[in-house]
């Protein structure tokens, strides 16, 4: 049973430009959350989805976006990218009443 | 809004002894999940335990275990028997569960451990 995978492994990007992030949640599970880890610091919290829906969102712009397919995974896009979206992005799945398990991450370098 | 503290940027600790890694929380919830999670040079986050606020029996995972103290807000982790494997960052993180979909995880800025053989 493969846990949570997440693509691209590293990614390099210019200032201004978009991304996209991918998250294949653990099987069994249907909720999929977003988190932001600066280098050095703790994950935050950027949403959550459920049944293709946003559920939760924390302190993140409009520029942070997302999306849950009918087969449960997950992506996150973020527009006009800043320097500061540099981080490591964590993707954790769970089923509604259990914990999260995290992926291994997608490094954004920003330049 | 729920806030985490773990106060001590970093730790070491001769291997085979024991060491204790603390962590604050302030919440007006009365019903709650902490956990601590460890993340070692591999980035993959792993969850090494989990306290329900309800149990007042503190919870234990072979080496690992909790010591929850509700009315303080405290949280702390000790680890026994310390390995050369347990280093690593490790992050105290406090979940308020919601009815539906799981509620986020909020998290401390984490403390790195270094065990030294």
């Amino acid at each position: 049973d493969a846990g949570v995978t997440q693509s691209p492994t590293h990614l390099i990007k210019t200032r201004g430009q978009q991304v996209t992030l991918r998250c294949s949640p653990k099987s069994g599970h249907d909720t999929v959350s977003w988190y932001q880890q600066a280098l050095g610091q703790g994950p935050q919290f950027i949403f959550q989805y459920y049944e293709e829906e946003e559920r939760q969102r924390g302190n993140f712009p409009d520029r942070f976006s997302g999306h849950q397919f009918p087969n449960y995974s997950s992506e996150l896009n973020v527009n006009a990218l800043l320097l500061g979206d540099s981080a490591l992005y964590l993707c954790a799945s769970s089923s509604r009443a259990g914990e999260q398990y995290f992926g291994p991450g997608t490094r954004l370098t920003v330049t | 809004a729920q806030t985490v503290t773990q106060s001590q940027p970093e730790m070491s600790v001769q291997e085979a002894e024991t060491v204790t890694l603390s962590c604050t929380y302030d919440t007006s919830e009365n019903n709650y999940y902490l956990f601590w999670y460890k993340q070692p040079p591999s980035r993959q986050m792993i969850l090494v335990i989990r306290q329900e606020a309800y149990k007042q029996q503190n919870a234990t995972e072979n080496r690992f275990s909790v010591n929850f103290q509700k009315a303080a807000k405290s949280f702390s982790l000790k680890i026994s028997d310390s390995q050369l494997g347990d280093t690593a960052m490790y992050f105290c993180a406090f979940m308020k569960p919601n009815t539906g979909a799981n509620s986020k995880l909020t998290f401390g800025k984490g403390i790195t451990l270094s065990v030294r053989p």
